[in-house]
């Protein structure tokens, strides 16, 4: 089945900067790849996705980028604020014996200094 | 608004008890899911149901029990057989098995034994 590793765990960058976050995953015939945000004490927000036939997506300070041949997907995020330190969970659609699950990572901790 | 409701917030579990965590969609989705998370671990599927009055077992099901006997409802027990409970539990649903593209999460249960 599917699994997904990302890295870092824990990530510390000062306000204005960019941060990325890198997950690689296993099975060739995932399709989908969904980045959330958790705040402390909250269930996990969506925050950007990207499915198989693009390389690259963009909301405004957020970006993902996916790379097939190597299965591995980003997270950019660029001018970090405070506001953005969070868990980051990249995750991807699990194929054949976890049939239709999102497999998660294990989740960066993001720090922003003001 | 549509969303995913789960209750209580905080719950306290007495060694030997039984207790239930409550889950409820209001999005018309077909599919949901329990993951049980840990610091460092990510998150980790307990159960999951495709469709109304059908259910699997995901990664840790041991301990735990659900039941799916409504669309928009899909709670978890957990048995004195699960020996270290403690943790955040966190519910979610998607629109069909075979569309995970809306992944939307509730707000979680933080369940501790004392």
């Amino acid at each position: 089945g599917e699994n997904v590793e990302q890295h870092p765990s824990t990530l510390s960058v000062q306000e204005g900067d960019s941060a990325v976050i890198k997950c690689t995953y296993s099975d060739s015939a995932s399709n989908y790849f969904p980045w959330y945000k958790q705040e402390l004490g909250k269930g996990p927000q969506l925050i950007i996705d990207i499915r198989s036939n693009v390389g690259e997506k963009k909301d405004q300070r957020i970006a993902v980028t996916l790379n097939k041949t190597a299965k591995h997907f980003s997270l950019h995020i660029t001018e970090t604020q405070p506001e953005d330190s969070a868990v980051y969970f990249c995750a991807a659609i699990g194929y054949g014996g976890s049939q239709g699950n999102l497999i998660f990572g294990k989740g960066t901790k993001l720090s922003v200094k003001p | 608004d549509g969303g995913i409701t789960q209750s209580p917030k905080y719950l306290f579990r007495k060694e030997g008890q039984n207790v239930t965590l409550s889950c409820e969609q209001n999005l018309n989705h077909d599919a949901m899911y329990w993951y049980r998370q840990d610091p460092g671990q990510g998150l980790r599927l307990i159960y999951y149901s495709q469709i109304v009055n059908d259910f699997q077992k995901g990664d840790i099901a041991e301990g735990y029990s659900v039941s799916r006997e409504k669309k928009e409802s899909f709670p978890l027990t957990v048995t004195s057989a699960q020996k270290n409970p403690t943790a955040f539990y966190l519910c979610a649903s998607s629109p069909s098995w075979e569309s995970n593209y809306g992944y939307t999460f509730g707000s979680g249960t933080r369940l501790t034994v004392v």
